[in-house]
């Protein structure tokens, strides 16, 4: 399976943007990169994809290095709501039919 | 906006009974898909199902496990004789199509306690 590597951590405070990165050298072309999130308690919650292009929704905004070996989850405005574990998955043919196969993910603590 | 609901929120179990965990999912989503998370630890892939039968199951998703449709409106995860180690959080989740081009909704969860 091919591999994101996530910061464990991250801190940020109310307000300011926040840049989540997440590395995945051994992307193919077919694979669509995936964010999701999971507040304490709740489930996953879709965030946002993508697979070549920029990307903004009403969440957040994904940033896709032009050789695909990269991506950065933006938030622009962080809450105290947005303190959760962030997970970058990859998705297509070779990533295992539909599933969804989670890391670690970053842990994003938000200061008031 | 459109969620995936679970019932029982929380269950507590007797070690060797069947339980059964109950979803409904998104109405005109076709795909569906059962998660779990031990405590502390990873969401780990159990199942996913279409067209009234199992597309993918995972290593843990053993005999003990089975999903079922019963009516056009729930998806359940039946247990048949739970362990101490089933204890976790289980997440249903469902999509609108088979598409990498997609995202899935999931539901809050029922935590699963096996004493």
């Amino acid at each position: 399976d091919a591999k994101t590597t996530q910061p464990n951590s991250m801190e940020s405070n109310e307000e300011e943007p926040v840049h989540l990165p997440c590395n995945h050298s051994t992307i193919s072309g077919t694979d669509y990169i995936h964010w999701y999130r999971q507040l304490p308690s709740q489930g996953p919650e879709y965030v946002i994809h993508g697979l070549t292009s920029n990307v903004n929704n009403r969440m957040a905004s994904l940033a896709i290095a032009e050789d695909r070996k990269s991506s950065t989850l933006i938030l622009h405005r962080a809450t105290l709501r947005d303190a959760a574990v962030y997970y970058c998955i990859l998705r297509g043919e070779f990533q295992g039919a539909q599933k969804l196969v989670f890391g670690q993910g970053t842990r994003l603590t938000i200061n008031p | 906006e459109p969620e995936v609901t679970q019932t029982p929120s929380h269950q507590v179990t007797q070690m060797g009974q069947e339980v059964i965990l109950r979803c409904v999912p998104i109405s005109n989503h076709l795909y569906f898909y059962w998660y779990r998370q031990i405590l502390g630890q990873k969401v780990e892939f159990l199942v996913s199902f279409y067209n009234n039968e199992i597309s993918e199951k995972s290593e843990i998703f053993d005999d003990q496990f089975s999903v079922e449709r019963p009516d056009g409106s729930n998806f359940t995860l039946k247990i048949r004789s739970t362990k101490l180690e089933d204890s976790a959080m289980y997440f249903c989740a469902s999509s609108e199509v088979r598409n990498f081009n997609y995202g899935y909704t999931f539901g809050s969860g029922t935590r699963l306690t096996v004493v």
